[in-house]
């Protein structure tokens, strides 16, 4: 059974960097036939795709084009697990973040394991 | 840019009823729709994917159809456990989700 565990504060200062870790058991985060995905959601419950990473004889990286410039997710195969990092937070990033695996069909992905959610707030 | 489009936004129903909820995206997305459910506090689960696919372990009063830009959640009996928000997701490209759909008593 796959679980995703996430850690992180729960509060960050405007112009810092939000980070985030995703512990994953039952799976690997080297796995060729899955993806590794930060989501969030806000306040008023709408959710956003961040970006992924993903190994495929190499790791690959993709970012949602809303936030590319702030944001990098590092695959740590140590610790089997991966991370977010949100650089120059503004109250607008104030949300919920899910770490989610995407699973592959068809060469499309869908998010079939979440971790718990951390709710971060960005406040001074 | 692509657009999901859901709608309602909330219905009103009660056990026993049939539920259809509607995501439409604004350019063809082919069958490349997953639906998702969630309750209050919890992360979404997973339903159905490439619009009519089951996920395993999801109870056979779920369906999903169609395919292009016009999509279809159905619940054909409603059941206390159901009460939740829906979300679409168009998975051709990068992951996006439609506003949401409450289904409260």
């Amino acid at each position: 059974q796959v679980q995703l565990q996430q850690s992180g504060p729960g509060l960050v200062k405007p112009s810092q960097t939000l980070s985030l870790t995703c512990d994953i058991s039952g799976d690997s985060v080297s796995s060729n036939i899955v993806t590794w995905s930060w989501i969030r959601q806000s306040p008023s419950g709408g959710l956003e795709w961040l970006g992924k990473t993903y190994y495929r004889s190499k790791w690959y990286y993709d970012y949602a084009v809303s936030v590319r410039s702030r944001v990098t997710i590092n695959p740590d195969t140590s610790k089997n697990q991966f991370s977010l990092h949100l650089n120059s937070v503004t109250p607008e990033d104030t949300a919920v973040y899910y770490c989610a695996r995407g699973a592959v069909t068809d060469f499309k992905t869908y998010f079939d394991y979440w971790g718990q959610g951390v709710l971060v707030t960005v406040s001074s | 840019d692509i657009q999901m489009t859901q709608s309602p936004s909330s219905v009103s129903a009660s056990v026993g009823d049939r539920v259809t909820i509607t995501c439409r995206a604004s350019q063809g997305i082919s069958r490349w729709l997953a639906w998702y459910q969630q309750k209050p506090g919890k992360a979404p689960n997973l339903l159905l994917y490439a619009a009519s696919s089951l996920q395993s372990g999801v109870p056979s009063r779920f369906s999903g159809s169609g395919s292009g830009t016009d999509f279809t959640l159905t619940i054909s009996s409603l059941q206390p456990e159901d009460f939740a928000t829906y979300y679409c997701q168009q998975a051709n490209g990068f992951p996006l989700f439609g506003g949401g759909t409450r289904v409260e008593v």
